[in-house]
């Protein structure tokens, strides 16, 4: 069992601004890392795979960097929208974090 | 239709009782993954299929627990002598090759409760 852990717990933005989440794994044994967006009474919703140290992913106004040798990503949304409110989960691999719940304000 | 599919979406039964819950992934996925989500945490792994196989049942907390993908496609997840403590959402994902290096494809979830 890999130890994921990502913080904050919880975020509250106001509309139009810009945010960013951690995630951290064990460095060790790295495989995959990836990014979902969970809305409520929906299904995870893939953001990203990533797989090389340094890889920087970019979807719209979201992207993500990972550093596999010190066992870290980011997560950053730009000019956060009221319809980026979800819960931000992590994995490695299989192995989940508890989730970052975004909550952006109009 | 074209998603991961879960039967039946919401699921009570008796404490001991027997229950078992239906995956159906996205036609030509190799890969299915298994996890059970409760309040505030994340997605728990439990099991992963490639092809019909258990490539990696690690996850499971003991042997009440028990799934099977006999043809490769359809699973389902088997929970003998049901106690309080599993109830839960129970989530299935596939994807299209396996080993969790590509991105998995959810359901929505079963929702047992156990009383």
């Amino acid at each position: 069992i890999l130890n994921v852990e990502q913080s904050p717990q919880s975020l509250h933005v106001q509309e139009g601004d810009s945010t960013n989440f951690t995630c951290s794994f064990p460095s060790s044994n790295f495989y995959a890392l990836h990014w979902y967006r969970w809305e409520t009474a929906k299904s995870p919703e893939a953001l990203f795979v990533m797989t090389l140290n340094g890889d920087e992913k970019k979807k719209g106004r979201i992207s993500a960097t990972l550093n596999t040798k010190e066992g870290y990503s980011y997560l950053y949304i730009k000019g956060s929208q009221p319809e980026d409110s979800a819960t931000y989960l992590c994995a490695s691999r299989f192995y989940f974090g508890t989730g970052t719940s975004l909550t952006v304000i109009p | 239709g074209a998603g991961v599919s879960q039967t039946p979406s919401n699921k009570v039964t008796e404490k001991g009782k027997y229950v078992e819950l239906r995956c159906d992934p996205i036609s030509g996925h190799t890969a299915l993954y298994w996890y059970r989500q409760s309040l505030g945490q994340g997605p728990e792994f439990l099991i992963y299929f490639q092809g019909t196989g258990a490539a990696d049942d690690s996850g499971l907390p003991n042997d009440r627990f028990f799934a099977v993908r006999p043809e490769g496609s359809v699973s389902t997840l088997k929970i003998q002598r049901t106690e309080r403590g599993d109830s839960a959402v129970y989530l299935c994902a596939s994807s299209p090759t396996g080993g969790g290096g590509t991105e998995a494809f959810f359901g929505q979830g079963t929702r047992l409760t156990v009383v």
